[in-house]
């Protein structure tokens, strides 16, 4: 089954600076991958998904993020952070596991951004 | 385009009661999928509703119920709630059950179990 790990729970930036939130996935097929945004006491929002037509994808609000087969990895990056992306951070795996295909997320990083 | 929404936005519960949430989907979608978000952690995967007929299933509990109407809208049932029931459950609608159908989330119920 695949899966997904977030290094960072917690992550602080300070306003401008860049934003890298890491991801690293374990499939054993090619894996469409997501990242997701939540705020606080909201639902998930879609930043931007991996589906294997380009290695770099780019989402929305500046973020973008580049898939490395040979490093597993799928790291969210955004060149200049803003207070508005204080946020919690999900990385997901589209899973086929008993023939469902659902959604193996992340822990989450919790992004803070300081002024 | 109406977004994937969710009610009621917050439940308060005893141990031993029974909850029914609600989920409409986006327009157009015909497969929603339930996951829980407890505190701290990425949500999980419940099951999954295509076309008013169960599509696959977490690893959560019988009495962990859901159905799907003919609108393609959803309920998720809780019957004999216990305090590790409350968390944030999320709903997801997409377009059909493959690989590529990216799963859109509403805004999700949070049930805090007394």
């Amino acid at each position: 089954a695949q899966s997904v790990t977030q290094l960072g729970s917690h992550v602080s930036v300070s306003e401008g600076a860049l934003v890298l939130l890491r991801c690293n996935y374990s499939s054993s097929v090619p894996p469409y991958l997501f990242w997701y945004v939540q705020y606080p006491n909201q639902g998930l929002q879609l930043l931007l998904k991996y589906t294997s037509a380009a290695t770099l994808v780019k989402g929305i609000n500046g973020f973008e993020a580049e898939f490395k087969k040979s490093e597993t990895s799928f790291h969210l990056t955004k060149p200049s952070a803003h207070m508005s992306d204080a946020a919690e951070y999900f990385c997901a795996v589209s899973d086929q596991g008993s023939g469902t295909y659902k959604y193996i997320f992340g822990t989450g990083t919790r992004l803070k951004v300081l002024a | 385009e109406t977004g994937v929404t969710q009610s009621p936005t917050h439940l308060i519960k005893t141990r031993g009661q029974q909850v029914t949430l609600r989920c409409s989907s986006q327009s157009g979608h015909n497969t929603v999928s339930w996951y829980q978000q407890a505190l701290g952690q990425g949500p999980q995967f419940i099951f999954q509703y295509y076309r008013e007929e169960e599509n696959g299933r977490g690893n959560f509990p019988p009495r962990f119920s859901g159905l799907q109407f003919p609108n393609y809208s959803s309920e998720l049932n809780v019957n004999a709630l216990e305090l590790d029931d409350s968390a944030l459950y999320l709903c997801a609608s997409s377009l059909g059950t493959g690989f590529t159908d990216t799963q859109y989330f509403g805004p999700g119920t949070r049930l805090t179990v007394l």
